[in-house]
């Protein structure tokens, strides 16, 4: 199984709603991603975790809250968004979080989920 | 900064011809660059990956250069299709943070 699973697919939300992005994957990888992309523009990294621990926080707002409950899940949670936050939410895993400089890692994405904050 | 740049956002040719897609690096030297695909509202798919002691790899129609040289990597997709269009992603990693470049569209017509 290659597959990176990302739910919901749509979200739409006010600026005082509450939501989470859920992402999944058995591929035994031990790190997970979540970028931000905009239209027209790469994907910008947010948060990183390595074996369930947060390692990288691309300063993002505290109003983007990363989780990972275990090896195989990652969620988003959401809390008073602006309207510029709107973007498609990417997930990926990859094997190896502690890279050498030699070595190589390729990400694996999911599908993303599309939220329009309003 | 360490910009990885691909500096065409578009690229439009002919079905069957060669495609030729440039990302340019400044102020470092990456250990590796990959190449990944991006279709429309999906997430990007990795397409190759090359070391910068290679020079050359090839995978079915793709082939990716690097030139430590100029700074550069080169993306070749030969006997292009239709199906080849979407966009077309660099990226470079860095332990475990990866930065992709800007994207260059590419649009191969019938």
């Amino acid at each position: 199984d290659t597959e990176v699973t990302q739910t919901p697919k749509h979200l739409v939300m006010g600026m005082t709603n509450k939501k989470s992005l859920k992402c999944e994957q058995h591929m035994g990888h031990r790190a997970m991603y979540w970028y931000k992309q905009k239209a027209k523009k790469p994907p910008e990294l947010m948060f990183v975790y390595s074996y369930e621990k947060l390692s990288i926080n691309e300063s993002v707002p505290s109003r983007f809250s990363p989780e990972c409950p275990n090896s195989s899940l990652l969620n988003l949670h959401l809390h008073a968004l602006q309207p510029e936050d709107s973007a498609l939410y990417l997930c990926a895993s990859s094997q190896d979080p502690f890279g050498a400089l030699t070595r190589t890692d390729t990400q694996y994405f999911g599908p993303g989920t599309r939220l329009t904050v309003l | 900064s360490q910009k990885i740049e691909q500096n065409s956002e578009a690229l439009n040719i002919q079905e069957g011809k060669t495609a030729t897609l440039t990302c340019n690096y400044t102020n470092y030297s990456p250990a590796y660059l990959q190449w990944y695909r991006q279709d429309p509202g999906r997430g990007p798919v990795f397409l190759l990956l090359i070391r910068e002691n290679e020079k050359e790899k090839r995978k079915e129609r793709l082939k990716v250069t690097f030139d430590t040289t100029l700074k550069q990597s080169l993306f070749h997709i030969t006997a292009s299709q239709p199906a080849d269009s979407a966009t077309y992603l660099c990226a470079r990693g860095n332990f475990n943070k990866f930065y992709f470049g800007s994207g260059t569209k590419l649009n191969v017509k019938p």
